[in-house]
């Protein structure tokens, strides 16, 4: 079965330093993958895709994510983390473009 | 259109009873989607419908829970006889088929004492 799997569960990082959180999937094929960040009582929003256009995919919020096909692997990058980025992140991966099959999620702490 | 639109946000029931939970899905998307998440896990896939018919069920859905999206626009799940186990915030979404973005409302927050 397709899946993702999210290392670490709880990552902190200091406002300004770079934000790095990693997603590994397991697929046959090249998949479709996502990051989606969810707020505290809210609904996920997605922050990026990857449908095979490029490997280096630009969402909202100056996140960004490279697809290593090599590495299966999807990490997702900021430049320098704001604390407004405090969130849970969901790497997501759907094998035929219909249902999503989410991991376990990231919890983003920002330290002053 | 003010996006994806679940009710209740919140729902607390006893254990035994039946609930019902409502999704209305952005206007012009064909496929909607049930996904459940428990505390300090990922949203797990449920059910869903491309227009009308139900393409596919989770194994998790057990016979308790049931589905329907009678014309093809909102749709209601439903859980029979509900558990403590059945805690948990309700996730509904929507897509256009052929488009890999889904759009998630807010949730429904099931708590069953």
């Amino acid at each position: 079965a397709q899946s993702v799997t999210q290392l670490g569960s709880h990552v902190s990082v200091s406002e300004g330093a770079l934000v790095l959180l990693r997603c590994n999937y397991s697929s046959s094929v090249p998949p479709y993958l996502f990051w989606y960040v969810q707020y505290p009582n809210q609904g996920l929003q997605l922050l990026l895709k990857y449908t095979s256009a490029a490997t280096l995919v630009k969402g909202i919020n100056g996140f960004e994510a490279e697809f290593k096909k090599s590495e299966t692997s999807f990490h997702l990058t900021k430049p320098s983390a704001h604390m407004s980025d405090a969130a849970e992140y969901f790497c997501a991966v759907s094998p035929k473009g219909d249902k999503i099959i989410f991991g376990k999620g990231t919890r983003l702490h920002i330290l002053p | 259109d003010t996006g994806v639109s679940q009710d209740p946000r919140h729902k607390i029931t006893k254990r035994g009873q039946n609930v019902t939970f409502r999704c209305d899905p952005i206007s012009e998307h064909n496929r909607l989607y049930w996904y459940r998440q428990t505390l300090g896990q990922g949203p797990e896939f449920l059910t869903y419908f491309q227009n009308e018919a139900q393409l596919e069920k989770s194994r998790l859905l057990s016979d308790r829970f049931s589905a329907e999206r009678p014309k093809g626009s909102f749709s209601t799940l439903e859980i029979q006889r509900t558990e403590q186990g059945d805690s948990a915030m309700y996730l509904c979404a929507s897509s256009i088929a052929g488009n890999t973005e889904a759009f998630f409302g807010q949730g429904t927050r099931l708590t069953v004492v």
